[in-house]
């Protein structure tokens, strides 16, 4: 199965300030139609994962623009450009590459 | 209204049986592949299984594979995971997902210990 490593796994922001995350695959995420199927999810506190963002480059619906991300192949980074109190929660990457798909560990991301 | 909704979790003994179901509404069931995804404090989330929107492929995690069953009733809208032979390494929430993954249930638990 398809390892996917984050780090860190705990991150404490202060109030406007950027955040990044990151997740490695440990084999090539790209698929054999060229696309990378690497998803990024934030899960708050008490709730259900919500998918932020698809295809290692599309946002969802609704999800603000002060998310982003970066990476190729099997490095990638989730970044928040100003962190907000609705920020706060478990973020996840998952590859959809291979079956079965496989989630990272999750990183925290607190208020300093 | 677009949602999931999983009912049937509970507390069973390790080698017991539980179905899972999750009814979904407000999009066209039967044009999504749909999958079950679990979580525990521990080891994160799981993908557990995969459904073809006709039901004609299924695919499951390993740890599952001979134990776990999923279905899908299209006329009803709705999707089952069938979990025989549970393991106390069971206990989790799942989560009935649509598939690419873009569309949660609320989770249902399911607590396996004697």
């Amino acid at each position: 199965d398809v390892v996917m490593t984050q780090s860190p796994l705990s991150l404490a922001v202060t109030l406007g300030q950027p955040a990044s995350i990151s997740c490695t695959s440990s084999q090539s995420l790209v698929a054999g139609d060229g696309k990378t199927h690497l998803t990024w999810f934030q899960q708050r506190p008490g709730q259900s994962p919500r998918r932020l963002i698809y295809e290692n480059s599309d946002r969802d619906s609704g999800v603000p623009d002060r998310f982003s991300v970066s990476g190729s192949g099997t490095d990638f980074t989730l970044k928040i450009s100003r962190v907000e109190a609705e920020d706060v929660g478990i973020y996840y990457c998952m590859q959809a590459t291979y079956w079965p798909r496989t989630f990272g560990q999750g990183t925290k991301v607190e208020i300093k | 209204e677009v949602q999931l909704v999983e009912s049937g979790g509970g507390l069973v003994q390790p080698g017991g049986s539980l179905r899972l179901s999750c009814a979904a509404s407000g999009f066209t069931f039967s044009s999504y592949y749909m999958n079950w995804i679990r979580q525990t404090p521990r080891e994160g989330l799981e993908w557990v299984a995969h459904i073809k929107h006709d039901g004609s492929e299924k695919f499951y995690v390993d740890s599952v594979k001979g134990r776990f069953t999923v279905s899908r009733d299209n006329a009803k809208n709705s999707l089952f995971l069938q979990m025989n032979s549970l393991r106390v390494e069971d206990t989790a929430v799942y989560y009935c997902v649509r598939d690419p993954i873009d569309l949660w249930g609320q989770g249902t638990l399911v607590t396996v210990s004697s």
